[in-house]
């Protein structure tokens, strides 16, 4: 079972709306939470990185909250343009060297 | 620039015919790592490495090498490819450990297809 499980799947959203993407994972020990995103075809890129101790980081409109209490996050993209259409994808590390990766939310925005 | 330059990025090839996928950073970093994207399932962790001479296995190395000759360079090597081994594979580095919280690095990807 993956240990790092995001919701919804999918997502269509209007330009200029807001839209909030879940993540929760059961990694433990926890070390660190990324967001990636990425488009069709290439490679993720960084958005935030939170340790056990932030609770929220921001990246432009890009917001990411942790509660490392329930194990959940969430990435919060407000007024969204074109270019947010992507995958999302959330990524756990505990302490060793292996990165436990969500399936991402693949997000549309239309005008 | 910080890149992590992978290739080939697309290949075609035939099953059993060993292809190696070369990645290579210029960061310096310590720490790089394959992965394999297929649909729904998200990213998976095929080997990693630490540092020179350093590697691991993931989470699915069955029918994958490594080997980490130089910091810079980190190849994947498929002895005996086969169909299941199509997908779309990532090379990524950082620096330092996972726990620092360290910018990982991706690579633009590798489209592999065994028929």
């Amino acid at each position: 079972k993956n240990q790092v499980e995001q919701s919804p799947q999918s997502l269509i959203i209007l330009e200029g709306k807001n839209c909030t993407l879940q993540c929760n994972y059961t990694v433990s020990p926890f070390s660190n939470l990324r967001w990636y995103k990425q488009d069709t075809g290439r490679g993720p890129v960084s958005l935030t990185i939170m340790t056990f101790s932030e609770n929220t980081k921001s990246n432009g409109r890009y917001t990411a909250t942790l509660d490392a209490d329930t194990k959940q996050s969430s990435l919060h993209i407000t007024a969204s343009q074109l270019s947010d259409s992507a995958s999302y994808i959330c990524v756990v590390s505990g302490n060793d060297y292996k990165l436990s990766f969500g399936a991402g939310t693949t997000v549309t925005v239309r005008a | 620039e910080a890149q992590v330059t992978q290739n080939p990025r697309y290949l075609i090839t035939v099953t059993g015919k060993k292809l190696t996928v070369t990645c290579s950073q210029n960061m310096n970093h310590e720490y790089m790592s394959w992965y394999r994207q297929d649909p729904g399932l998200g990213l998976r962790q095929i080997y990693y490495s630490m540092n020179v001479e350093v590697t691991d296995k993931g989470d699915v190395p069955e029918g994958y090498k490594v080997s980490r000759k130089e910091k810079r360079n980190f190849p994947l090597i498929l002895e005996s490819p086969s169909p299941n081994q199509t997908s779309l594979y990532f090379c990524a580095s950082m620096t330092g450990g996972l726990e620092t919280g360290n910018t990982i690095y991706f690579g633009e990807g590798s489209w592999l297809t065994v028929v």
